[in-house]
């Protein structure tokens, strides 16, 4: 059965490093997201993207946060200049058209540490 | 904008006990409600959907309106079941957002 994959499974980086975190979405869906899970709190929304543009963010996607579909199978997640406060659990996921709107699949995660 | 609350971080049961996790929004729209599960070092994935009215691993969840509520139950509960259920919300008919509740651990004890 095809599942989103995510790399790395976890990254540690210092304050003001930029980060790149990887997604695989599977490969007939055409909506992407970020989510992310900083630890003990909820997950929470980042960023949707569909037909090569962002269609959503919430407030926490500030100017900091860039996602990009730079070859058409990959769905980047970029944070230019890390905050201690970055540091949760980084959720990609995706989801075909045409089906119910909420059936997203989810990737196994991205654990991030910013030092 | 909504919301989603979950009102028990821990729920513990003995196995073969009823089990309930609780389940309320706001929305002022018709909203879609759902549950997903994540287990032990797995990935979220979709446990069930209102619209639906599906039974899945003998877990069902009504959709009330009056109270804005969609608990999740299951008559049974069993070890396999323990895990982090989260309910969650998007607009009815929209390609939007999943909002999440905070989750509840659940804990089937032998």
């Amino acid at each position: 059965e095809p599942e989103v994959t995510q790399t790395p499974s976890h990254q540690v980086t210092q304050m003001g490093q930029e980060v790149i975190l990887r997604c695989v979405p599977i490969s007939n869906h055409l909506y992407f997201y970020w989510y992310r899970q900083i630890l003990g709190q909820k997950v929470e929304f980042l960023v949707s993207f569909y037909n090569n543009e962002i269609s959503e963010k919430s407030e926490i996607f500030d100017d900091q946060f860039s996602v990009e579909r730079p070859d058409g199978s990959n769905f980047t997640l970029k944070i230019r200049s890390t905050k201690l406060e970055d540091s949760a659990m980084y959720f990609c996921a995706s989801r075909r058209q045409g089906t119910n709107t909420g059936e997203l699949f989810f990737g196994e995660g991205s654990r991030l540490t910013v030092l | 904008a909504q919301r989603v609350t979950q009102p028990e971080k821990l729920l513990s049961v003995f196995k073969g006990a009823p089990v309930e996790l609780k389940c309320n929004y706001s929305y002022s729209g018709s909203p879609e409600l759902f549950w997903y599960v994540q287990y032990s070092r797995q990935r979220l994935q979709l446990l069930l959907r209102h619209i639906s009215r599906e039974s899945i691993k003998g877990f069902t969840a009504d959709l009330n309106k009056g109270e804005t509520s969609f608990h999740l139950k299951k008559p049974f509960a069993q070890e396999e079941d323990s895990a982090m259920y989260y309910c969650a919300l998007t607009p009815s008919g929209s390609a939007r957002q999943l909002t999440f509740g905070s989750g509840t651990q659940l804990t089937v004890l032998p």
